[in-house]
């Protein structure tokens, strides 16, 4: 089973609000990933954790703040979002991070922000 | 220059004809390659995952990996409507969890 889930699918929320995505895997994988894709575009690396410790920020605005709980979880959680931060948001896993290993991506949480 | 050029098309093919993808990277430390598919408003899907140059095929599927000429192609066999989608190459450094993508490829395949 190579299988990444994420809630919710869908997201429409206003600049002031606070939202979190959640993302699980249950393939035992240590590295997980949040990637943000805009139409048209490929997706562009966020976050990455590993063993559970953030080990990789590419330079994301502090409304977005990451959270790890357990080896199966990883949130996002949103704040004073701005408009063009509406976009696909992905999460992936792979087994062992910087040892090669492919990456499996969710289906992603479609976030509209107004 | 971008690392990974890929030509965003889009390519229009009628049914049961061959589609031919492919791109190009200019960091010859790229060690390991993938193909991955993603139809409209979804998560991408790995489709084929290759490490060495030379050929690796998959049901209706064929990676092509030259490193020599920093290169790498994807074939679909006998194509379906279904295989609409968008198609991203991607690679990645030994040791390293930063994928490169290419642009995307959007393929039609016509009934």
């Amino acid at each position: 089973d190579t299988e990444v889930t994420q809630t919710p699918k869908h997201l429409v929320m206003g600049m002031t609000n606070k939202k979190s995505l959640k993302c699980e895997q249950h393939m035992g994988h240590r590295a997980m990933y949040w990637y943000k894709q805009k139409a048209k575009k490929p997706p562009e690396l966020m976050f990455v954790y590993s063993y559970e410790k953030l080990s990789i920020n590419e330079s994301v605005p502090s409304r977005f703040s990451p959270e790890c709980p357990n080896s199966s979880l990883l949130n996002l959680h949103l704040h004073a979002l701005q408009p063009e931060d509406s976009a696909l948001y992905l999460c992936a896993s792979s087994q062992e991070p910087q040892i090669q290993e492919t990456q499996y991506f969710g289906p992603g949480t479609r976030l509209l922000v107004l | 220059q971008k690392e990974v050029e890929q030509d965003p098309g889009p390519l229009s093919v009628p049914e049961g004809a061959i589609v031919s993808l492919n791109c190009t990277y200019s960091n010859s430390a790229f060690q390991y390659f993938m193909w991955y598919r993603q139809y409209s408003r979804k998560g991408p899907e790995l489709l084929m995952y290759t490490y060495s140059s030379g050929n690796k095929e998959d049901g209706r599927f064929t990676a092509q990996v030259d490193k020599s000429s920093k290169y790498i192609s994807l074939f679909i066999r006998d194509s379906q409507p279904s295989d609409s989608a968008t198609y991203l190459c991607a690679m990645i450094l030994s040791n390293d969890y930063k994928l490169s993508f290419g642009a995307g490829t959007t393929v039609t395949v016509r009934a």
